[in-house]
């Protein structure tokens, strides 16, 4: 799976999108993109994935550049319950694929007041 | 739909004990696995299975054991714990094949062996 890069943190005023930004540049044709957020020491969760096209779902959206070499989460509208760790994850998907998560150390979050 | 399971919450183990961690998903979920958590890093694999009957090593199996008990349950065993193993443990399960990447977390078992 190919390799990320993510901020170590960033902060964001409640209220406001906060983007967060991951470099994949070595990804290849059949990477998808997969974002998780951890918050405090609970177990991750998963928030949206994509493989070329934008995605939005009610959580967040997904903004992949056109040569897929980068990606962006937004959050829209960031509340406080928003702070948390994220992590950019890239991993082929598809039938027989072993499907194996690999996490870096993200991009902690702070949503302020 | 109680989602992903895990017990106990918490563990004190001395060098040496044995223990196994338990998990059990109601999603019906083929593919269960297993990572670990040490302070201030990212999840690491330890064990995977992609379905009923299969297991396979993930990046940091060494000194763990795992049974896919059914297609439900999963189970981690430490035979002799060691202070290195010291960690979260959290399971976690998905559909097999193209859904595989959408993993669904427990709230993790937070071990301590001293």
């Amino acid at each position: 799976d190919a390799k990320t890069t993510q901020p170590t943190s960033m902060d964001c005023a409640e209220g406001r999108a906060a983007n967060l930004p991951c470099n994949h540049s070595t990804i290849s044709g059949n990477e998808y993109v997969y974002w998780y957020r951890q918050i405090h020491s609970q177990g991750p969760q998963y928030i949206i994935h994509g493989l070329k096209n934008n995605e939005t779902n009610e959580m967040a959206s997904l903004i992949i550049t056109e040569d897929r070499k980068s990606s962006t989460l937004i959050l829209p509208h960031a509340t406080l319950r928003d702070t948390a760790v994220y992590y950019c994850i890239v991993r082929v998907d598809g039938a027989g694929t072993a499907s194996k998560l690999t996490f870096g150390t993200g991009t902690r979050l702070q949503v302020t007041l | 739909n109680a989602g992903v399971t895990q017990t106990p919450k918490f563990q004190v183990l001395k060098t040496g004990q044995s223990m196994t961690l338990q998990c059990a998903q109601d999603m019906n979920h083929n593919s269960m696995y297993w990572y670990r958590q040490d302070p201030g890093m990212g999840l690491r694999l330890i064990y995977y299975s992609a379905s009923e009957g299969t297991t396979d090593k993930g990046e940091v199996p060494n000194g763990y054991n795992v049974s896919r008990l059914n297609k439900r349950e999963f189970s981690l065993r430490l035979e002799s714990a060691a202070p290195s193993q010291t960690s979260v443990y959290f399971c976690a399960s998905s559909f097999a094949g193209g859904g595989g990447g959408k993993q669904y977390f427990g709230p993790g078992t937070r071990l301590t062996v001293t």
